[in-house]
């Protein structure tokens, strides 16, 4: 079936670095993709979402891409700090119809951040 | 505003025995969605309320899993009996009016489950 995949698992970068994250996507009918950043123990939290009609959305230190010819997503994090250590997840979700608010969630890449 | 509120946080259980997972949503959110979450995988979604009516739950295994939200607020979440594989993190999550570009998901910090 459809699926929302990471190309990394996890991924290491220094303090004050900029980080991206990469994720690829299957199904072209999606209207809306979503970043969520889960800490340990705790549920996702919202980051930034963009519509399908957009390339580029930023927000505070962060950046997401859509390139919709290749099916990819990023999410570009500048000057990563320690307290952004988790796992993200892109998500990719519909505005109507019978799938609306079903997200479907990537398996995830765990950011590491070192001091 | 205060959060989704789930509990317990963690329980452990014996395969065959039955569990029930509570989450009251943020106030006012009318969808309410329970999603599965096994290690090291992203939420999958388990089933999707609007107020007190299903419109999504066609990944729910029905056989032993059920889920109802009576008075359109908070939900329960059972599973009887439980297997081994039912091991994962339960989230549940709420938005206003069913998700879409700006209006993202809430979720509550889950509880554990893990089947012995």
């Amino acid at each position: 079936g459809e699926s929302v995949g990471l190309h990394l698992p996890t991924l290491s970068v220094q303090e004050g670095d900029n980080s991206i994250i990469n994720c690829a996507y299957s199904n072209s009918a999606s209207d809306y993709f979503i970043w969520y950043k889960q800490e340990s123990g705790k549920g996702p939290q919202f980051i930034i979402d963009i519509r399908s009609n957009m390339d580029k959305r930023q927000g505070q230190r962060v950046t997401v891409l859509l390139n919709k010819t290749v099916k990819h997503l990023s999410l570009q994090i500048a000057a990563t700090q320690p307290g952004d250590s988790a796992v993200y997840f892109c998500a990719e979700g519909a505005n109507y119809g019978g799938s609306q608010g079903n997200l479907i969630f990537g398996k995830g890449t765990k950011l590491s951040v070192k001091p | 505003e205060a959060g989704v509120a789930q509990s317990p946080r963690y329980k452990i259980i014996e395969k065959r025995q039955s569990v029930a997972f509570w989450c009251n949503p943020i106030s006012g959110h009318a969808t309410l969605y329970w999603y599965q979450q096994i290690l090291g995988q992203g939420p999958k979604l388990l089933i999707q309320f609007q107020n007190n009516g299903v419109v999504d739950d066609s990944q729910l295994p029905k056989d032993r899993f059920s889920a109802e939200r009576l008075k359109g607020v908070d939900s329960t979440l059972k599973i009887q009996p439980a297997k081994l594989e039912d091991s994962a993190v339960y989230l549940c999550a709420s938005s206003p009016d069913r998700s879409s570009y700006n209006s993202p998901l809430h979720f509550g910090n889950g509880t554990r489950l893990t089947v012995t």
